[in-house]
């Protein structure tokens, strides 16, 4: 059974860069797509950015962000650890969320159909 | 940009029927995803492509789409079902994902 784990430091200083990896078990990165999601306490779900690995595209490792955080978010692919990472620099208060991790699968539409359990991430000096 | 509006909460008795509306300009003209979210756990996708349900999900959640109108319609209410609800759809302009605000369900 496929499974998705979020890792990386729950505290990041104002400023600083925000670094975490989705590693995924029981299954292949290929032929799926990647996506980050992130939820404020309390309020609803805001995509950040996907990465392509064979799922929609024939050429693998295309990003697409989130436009309103598109001048701050790099996403990366790892197939040889099966992980992949996100990175949003410049954070402040406003970038503390629930991060996801997220799958994509043409046996669903290409929707999200297998989640990570969730890391909470503060920013805070 | 485009947006996906829902309301804040719904209610619901036991046994009876749930109806979450979201709503979006042309919304009927793309495909709109459900996800369930229950207090403390990630999302799960419970309806896809409008009406379509993963393997795994209840015939009791069903989906409709027209309009300016999605709609996520749970029969037969159970306790279990009590969750917020996430609207999803594609912003083409933007080529990116837009998730509606959420919709918590009470069964009482």
């Amino acid at each position: 059974q496929v499974q998705l784990q979020e890792s990386g430091p729950r505290l990041v200083k104002p400023s600083e860069t925000l670094s975490l990896i989705c590693s995924v078990s029981g299954g292949s990165l290929s032929g799926h797509d990647w996506n980050w999601i992130r939820q404020p306490a309390g309020k609803g779900l805001e995509w950040i950015g996907r990465l392509y690995n064979g799922g929609r595209m024939y050429n693998g490792g295309g990003t697409n962000y989130s436009p309103s955080l598109k001048s701050r978010v790099t996403m990366s692919l790892d197939t040889s650890k099966s992980q992949f990472s996100l990175n949003l620099i410049s954070v402040t208060a406003a970038d503390t969320a629930m991060y996801f991790c997220a799958r994509e699968s043409a046996e669903t539409g290409y929707q999200f159909d297998l989640w990570g359990q969730g890391t909470l991430v503060t920013v805070s000096s | 940009s485009y947006e996906l509006t829902q309301a804040p909460s719904v209610s619901v008795s036991p046994g009876q029927t749930a109806r979450i509306t979201c709503s979006g300009d042309k919304l009927g003209d793309r495909y709109v995803t459900w996800y369930q979210q229950r207090p403390g756990q990630s999302p799960r996708l419970v309806i896809y492509q409008d009406t379509k349900r993963p393997s795994g999900i209840p015939e009791r959640f069903s989906g409709s789409n027209s309009g300016n109108t999605a709609a996520l319609t749970i029969s037969g209410t159970q306790a279990m079902d009590e969750a917020d609800y996430h609207c999803q759809a594609w912003d083409t302009r933007t080529t990116s994902v837009i998730f509606g605000g959420g919709t918590k369900l009470t069964v009482l």
